[in-house]
């Protein structure tokens, strides 16, 4: 399954909002409707940390000001209004199937 | 809290052998699946290999199938990866991560919520 995330980098000003998009060659919906699609930050020098579960489900300790939306093949992440502290890589990725596989990455700089 | 720390990177020769490890910690290791995943320098993130919470069950990567071994040793909560006939583009960052979800079955994947620091592997004459 191939993901293609646009755009490539993004530079937002802060308390400005910022969309992310991750489309997929697949489905990432199995038949009990579970959509398995994670996004993942890798701020600078770091490791990636999960961001947010099956679509929309922050993991623990994430603001609420990320988000998750879509459905099947096409889904967002959504930054309400950007913090400093959100520059890095994002990535999606699937585990509907394997080789589970990252979207090539969006880099978000703050201007 | 949850950690996972990786050891055994370095700068090896291509065609010679390295063995990763992965300490676990701050939680119930024998029912979680593990996952490698690995990064070239500049490069995006790429899975390696899977094992489930029992170990009974191992997936790989087309890149590294039958040069790569995923195992564990749940008494002692540590994941390893056997990496033989290793390449220059085998070069990398090289992760371990915890399954989001505990007691996943071979045929169910999921994505990681905890990541290690991650190891450098160097492969180079």
């Amino acid at each position: 399954i191939v993901l293609t995330q646009t755009p490539l980098s993004l530079s937002v000003t802060p308390g400005q909002p910022a969309a992310i998009s991750c489309k997929s060659s697949q489905s990432l919906q199995d038949r009990a409707a579970k959509t398995y699609l994670y996004w993942y930050l890798q701020k600078p020098g770091q490791s990636p940390q999960l961001l947010l579960q099956e679509v929309s489900n922050r993991f623990a300790g994430v603001p609420e000001r990320f988000s998750g939306s879509g459905s099947g093949t096409d889904f967002t992440l959504r930054i309400s209004r950007v913090e400093a502290e959100d520059v890095g890589i994002y990535y999606c990725m699937q585990s509907i199937q394997l080789p589970l596989t990252f979207g090539g990455g969006t880099k978000v700089e703050i201007k | 809290q949850m950690q996972l720390v990786e050891s055994g990177g370095g700068v090896v020769q291509p065609g010679r052998s390295l063995r990763l490890s992965c300490e676990a910690s701050g939680f119930s290791f024998s029912t979680y699946g593990m996952q490698w995943i690995r990064q070239a320098p500049g490069k995006g993130l790429e899975w390696v290999a899977i094992i489930t919470f029992g170990g009974s069950d191992q997936f790989y990567a087309d890149s590294v199938k039958g040069r790569f071994t995923v195992s564990r040793d749940n008494p002692k909560n540590t994941l390893y990866l056997h990496m033989n006939s290793l390449r220059a583009e085998d070069t990398a960052v090289y992760y371990c991560a915890k399954d989001s979800v505990a007691g996943a079955p071979f045929y169910q994947y999921y994505g990681v919520d905890v990541w290690g620091q991650g190891t450098t592997v160097i492969v180079s004459s």
